[in-house]
């Protein structure tokens, strides 16, 4: 099975300042099919988790465009330009390349 | 609107089965995959099962193989999973997920409880 890693498992951040997170994988994420099928997921306290970015950096839309995604082959960041107080919560990665599709064990953020 | 309503968790004893639905609305539902996503109690996320968008696949987590089924009804928009020999283990919010690759809509989960 993927292994996926993530760092750090718990991030306090400053309001207005930037945050990066970051997602690895234990093989290529490379699909036979030429796409990375590597997500990133918000889970807000108490709500179930809701699609940010798919395929690296395809932001969803209604996500404000200050997170973004970058990477490839094994390594992944997330990084929100400038963190909003409605950004706690934990945010995960999961890839849908190889079965199992696997999670990312999540990045709890919070504000310092 | 998108609207994914999950329905069925309760508690259960350890070695009986349950079946969770999934109703959807607000799109069209045979042209998706869909998964089921669980989360045991203050931990994270962990893939179940998928289901094509046709039925003509289904694939599960080594954990769940053998003891579930995802299943789906294209006349009623809905999917299913029955869970038999249901374990401690097995105890978690079950997420009804659309979207084969994107995971991109999710319910707000139905609660099993599996005591020994």
């Amino acid at each position: 099975d993927v292994v996926m890693t993530q760092t750090p498992l718990s991030s306090p951040v400053t309001l207005g300042q930037p945050a990066s997170f970051s997602c690895r994988s234990s093989q290529s994420l490379v699909h036979s099919d030429g796409n990375t099928y590597l997500s990133w997921l918000q889970q807000r306290p108490g709500q179930p988790p809701k699609l940010l970015i798919n395929k690296i950096s395809d932001r969803v839309s209604g996500v404000p465009d200050r997170f973004s995604g970058s990477g490839a082959g094994t390594d992944f960041t997330l990084r929100i330009s400038r963190v909003e107080a409605e950004d706690v919560g934990v945010y995960y990665c999961v890839q849908a390349t190889h079965f199992p599709f696997t999670f990312g064990p999540g990045t709890m953020v919070d504000i310092k | 609107q998108v609207q994914l309503v999950e329905s069925g968790g309760g508690v259960v004893q350890s070695g009986r089965s349950l079946r969770l639905s999934c109703a959807t609305s607000g799109f069209t539902f045979s042209i998706y995959g869909f998964h089921w996503v669980r989360q045991a109690p203050g931990k994270g996320l962990e893939w179940v099962a998928l289901i094509w968008y046709d039925g003509s696949y289904t694939y599960y987590s080594d954990s769940v193989k053998g003891r579930f089924t995802i299943s789906r009804d294209t006349s009623k928009n809905t999917v299913f999973l029955q869970m038999n020999s249901l374990r401690v283990e097995d105890t978690a919010v079950y997420f009804c997920v659309r979207d084969t690759y994107k995971f991109n809509a999710w319910g707000q989960g139905t609660t099993v409880i599996v005591s020994s």
